[in-house]
């Protein structure tokens, strides 16, 4: 059974800083790999989508990494900004017979300080 | 363009309770999915759907029951609520099979059940 880890559970940064956040995952064989948002009473939204082909993807200030052999994946957001501040999930995606079923990880809750 | 709309909001029941949550998309996806989100849990799939008049159980699907009559609609029915089913009810649609296919999500509807 697939088991998507994400450490740590909260991270607080000052604003401007680098930062990265962890997902690993235990079952290498996945079809994509996707990074969500999710603002506290909302639902999630997609950041980036990586293949099981593709090593990372990148938008704007975000970049998400994929090393299957490993079974993990990070999200780098650079000049961290208080808007950023959210949970992120991760979630591993895999094709069964056609139908698609993600699993996702139980997430990290980031506050960035002004 | 509303994309993913779920009804009600917010709901308090009492054991033994029935009620529907109603999920809506104007994206014409042909997939779509209910998932519930527990503190310290992951999203967990309960039902999903791949074409209108289809339904398919998921990771969790005791207890509820969902109907896809029209392609925009996805029901998640509960016949008898119970305490454990006090969660927060994520719906979700896809387009396609296409490998950066994405699933959209809706607000979510927060379940309590006394």
């Amino acid at each position: 059974k697939q088991e998507v880890t994400q450490i740590p559970a909260a991270l607080s940064v000052p604003e401007g800083e680098n930062l990265v956040l962890n997902c690993s995952f235990t079952d290498s064989a996945i079809y994509n790999l996707q990074w969500f948002r999710q603002d506290p009473g909302k639902g999630l939204t997609s950041l980036l989508l990586i293949q099981s082909s593709q090593r990372e993807q990148t938008s704007g200030r975000l970049n998400a990494s994929l090393d299957k052999s490993s079974g993990r994946s990070t999200l780098y957001i650079a000049a961290s900004q208080p808007g950023d501040s959210a949970t992120y999930l991760c979630a591993v995606i895999k094709v069964d017979f056609g139908n698609e079923k993600l699993t996702f990880g139980t997430g990290t809750r980031l506050t960035i300080i002004p | 363009n509303a994309g993913v709309t779920q009804t009600p909001k917010f709901r308090v029941l009492k054991t033994g309770q029935s009620m529907t949550l109603l999920c809506a998309q104007d994206m014409n996806h042909e997939y779509m999915y209910w998932y519930r989100q527990d503190p310290g849990m992951g999203l967990r799939l309960i039902h999903y759907s791949v074409g209108e008049g289809t339904t398919a159980k998921g990771e969790v699907p005791d207890g509820y029951n969902v109907s896809r009559l029209k392609k925009q609609n996805f029901l998640l029915g509960l016949e008898s609520a119970a305490p454990s089913q006090t969660s927060v009810y994520f719906c979700a649609s896809r387009g396609g099979r296409g490998p950066q296919e994405t699933q959209y999500f809706g607000p979510g509807t927060r379940l309590l059940v006394l």
